[in-house]
């Protein structure tokens, strides 16, 4: 099955650095990839669709210089949290959608999420 | 504001219950509808897809009723695997971007 890879799955890092998370489609080609987050208890809410070729198209509040994308081929997509602050500690999940998936019914396939935490 | 709604559980069942979790969604646009499982600390994992005529997989069965903008899924047989939090999912826009429910836990005991 179409498999997506998300790295790192974890990291730690101190108030101010940024942190690069990726977002590979292994066995598919993905033009459009969602990223995603997580806080505890909560809902996961949409931050940011990712467009190959193009720029990212963020949801309301997200910030866009906070929170780059970059989506440089068709199977990669990162997310760089630039100056990490402790409240951007969550989970950040990434999905992409099959290119060769012709039904709009089609599920995304979520990679297995980065738990960030910062000190 | 697009909202999807879901029962605010927890759900404490006995193996071999029965239990069943309600949806509702805002956007009466809505095409594509999902129920994912997420274990503690995990990613969603698809459970299954809902379409309107109800389909069934296994111990699940998943309905959608789009007159009232209400999605169910019933859970038969209830086992100690299924512990999890089960969220109620619409695809949305143009690029089919997914929104969450926050979600329902079940916890299912000996």
């Amino acid at each position: 099955g179409a498999v997506v890879s998300q790295h790192p799955s974890r990291v730690i890092c101190k108030s101010g650095t940024s942190v690069k998370i990726e977002c590979r489609s292994l066995d598919f080609q993905a033009t459009t990839m969602f990223w995603y987050r997580q806080f505890p208890k909560q809902s996961l809410m949409l931050m940011a669709t990712s467009n190959e070729g193009s720029k990212a198209t963020y949801e309301q509040g997200v910030e866009k210089d906070k929170f780059l994308i970059n989506h440089a081929s068709l199977t990669l997509s990162t997310l760089t949290v630039t100056s990490a602050h402790p409240e951007d500690s969550s989970f950040y999940i990434c999905s992409a959608r099959d290119d060769t998936s012709s039904s709009y019914n089609s599920p995304l396939h979520f990679g297995n999420g980065t738990r960030l935490t910062v000190t | 504001r697009k909202e999807v709604e879901q029962d605010p559980g927890p759900f404490n069942v006995p193996e071999g219950a029965t239990v069943a979790f309600n949806c509702t969604y805002s956007n009466s646009a809505s095409q594509s509808f999902f129920w994912y499982r997420q274990d503690c600390r995990k990613e969603p994992k698809l459970l299954m897809s809902v379409y309107s005529s109800g389909n069934e997989d296994g111990r699940f069965t998943a309905q959608l009723n789009r007159a009232s903008q209400y999605i169910s899924l019933l859970i038969r047989d209830s086992k100690l695997s299924d512990s999890a939090t089960y969220l109620c999912v619409v695809k949305e826009g143009s690029q089919g971007n997914l929104i969450f429910g926050k979600g329902t836990k079940l916890s299912v005991k000996p």
